[in-house]
């Protein structure tokens, strides 16, 4: 049964450009959500998270936004760059003194940012 | 280096061999984690230590799998009479506490022949 879903496997975007990635999610008692970015032949990198009190969150390029009711969200990345092209995952995590850590993710989707 | 370094890096056994993976989790760091991701999925947890508390053995998907965290640092992931299924990256990752961001290491690449 997968919790966390990414449908879309591939995304292709023009440099400069809006980049769009897309996670759905099952399990209501997630309360938290990550994004990780992950290079080939490296470990996943953090990149921002989303509690589920709130529906946006903006670190420079990238905002996150939260549809709870959906059991949706989103990472933007604004303006996209070349650099930006990776596997992006998301992830989520439930409460109840459970560890941030103990994440369920999705499975990715890769981005390619032309020049 | 200060980030979660892994060991080996790459590791072909054959089938029905144990194997044993190495995590050093980013000094100071409590909690530590080991994720599998397999060809074409997503990462899958595995099991997750804070502390001196009973680890989180949830994820693990046989008994062939065990891991142990030797004085709150070092984790070994062993994988007993390994079966081609097993082949993936195990990632081993580590947070300060249980609320905090986890980081990740490079994995460590197994494939079973």
């Amino acid at each position: 049964d997968q919790q966390v879903k990414q449908n879309s496997p591939s995304l292709s975007v023009q440099e400069g450009r809006i980049s769009i990635l897309n996670c759905d999610y099952t399990n209501s008692m997630f309360d938290y959500f990550l994004w990780y970015k992950k290079y080939p032949a490296e470990g996943p990198t953090f990149l921002i998270s989303i509690s589920s009190i709130k529906d946006k969150n903006e670190d420079g390029r990238f905002t996150v936004f939260l549809n709870k009711s959906a059991k949706h969200l989103s990472l933007h990345i604004v303006p996209s760059q070349p650099g930006d092209s990776a596997v992006y995952f998301c992830a989520a995590s439930a409460p109840g003194g459970t560890s941030y850590g103990k994440l369920t993710f999705g499975q990715g989707t890769i981005l390619t940012v032309h020049p | 280096g200060a980030g979660v370094s892994q060991s080996p890096s790459n590791k072909v056994t054959e089938k029905g061999k144990d194997v044993e993976l190495r995590c050093d989790p980013i000094s100071g760091h409590t909690a530590l984690y080991w994720y599998r991701q397999s060809l074409g999925q997503g990462l899958e947890f595995l099991i997750y230590f804070q502390g001196n508390s009973a680890p989180d053995k949830s994820g693990l998907p046989s008994d062939r799998f065990s891991a142990e965290r030797t004085g709150g640092s070092v984790s070994t992931l062993t994988i007993q009479r390994t079966q081609q299924e097993d082949s993936a990256v195990y990632l081993c990752a580590s947070s300060l506490g249980t609320r905090d961001t986890i980081y990740f290491g490079e994995g460590s690449w197994l494939t079973v022949v």
